[in-house]
């Protein structure tokens, strides 16, 4: 199974604090994404990193992936109310039948 | 302009009722999925089809049947509602299949009394 575990399973920051959540996956991946849920929304793609890179940055998102641990982080900086939502990773493969497979979450709560 | 869409939002039926939940994605994507979301906000897929062939076709009771009469729709109709179906149903579409990003709909939210 390429089933990702986020970790903690809940966030709760201030504001302009920076948050950090991991994932960490079990077999070889060709890539890794991230996903973002708010409450009672559809999930949102954030950023993909592919197993040849170790970071990658998408505005106030940094993404590290390390595949000789099995892991990835996720960091917001400057975190804001509207970065409230569950995340999700979720470590691919490539082949046809390649699907996405989501943990728990992390749920974050940014409090103003 | 909505890129993946469904219909219903919500949807409350009795047990034994027959129901079909919409999708459709104005991407030009060749993939479309479905999944189910349970309570405990656990994300699983259910299927996925390629350019209207079934690719993925996870353990699902043969009450659950997709159809995708053609690559911008895939709708899910389910037999004989039973309550433990009750939960959030999300369609999804990407470029291609295979591990790209997915796009994701608003969700349908079915409750079953």
């Amino acid at each position: 199974s390429q089933q990702g575990e986020e970790d903690p399973q809940a966030l709760s920051i201030q504001e302009g604090e920076n948050a950090t959540m991991n994932c960490s996956y079990k077999t070889s991946i060709n890539n890794l994404q991230w996903y973002r849920q708010n409450s009672g929304r559809g999930l949102v793609h954030l950023i993909l990193i592919r197993s040849n890179e170790r970071e990658k940055h998408s505005g106030r998102l940094r993404v590290t992936l390390d595949t000789s641990k099995k892991s990835s982080s996720l960091l917001i900086t400057a975190s804001r109310a509207a970065d409230t939502a569950s995340y999700f990773c979720a470590p691919t493969t490539t082949g046809t039948a390649s699907k996405l497979t989501f943990g728990t979450g992390t749920r974050l709560q940014v409090m103003l | 302009d909505t890129a993946v869409s469904q219909t219903p939002k919500y949807l409350v039926t009795q047990m034994g009722n027959d129901k079909s939940i919409k999708c459709e994605q104005n991407l030009g994507h060749d993939t479309m999925y479905w999944y189910k979301q349970d309570s405990k906000k656990f994300l699983k897929i259910m299927f996925s089809y390629n350019n209207k062939e079934l690719i993925i076709n996870e353990t699902v009771p043969n009450r659950f049947s997709p159809k995708s009469p053609d690559k911008a729709h895939l709708n899910l109709h389910i037999n004989s509602l039973e309550l433990g179906d009750s939960a959030v149903y999300f369609c999804a579409s990407s470029q291609k299949s295979g591990g790209s990003e997915q796009y994701f709909g608003p969700g349908t939210r079915l409750t079953v009394t």
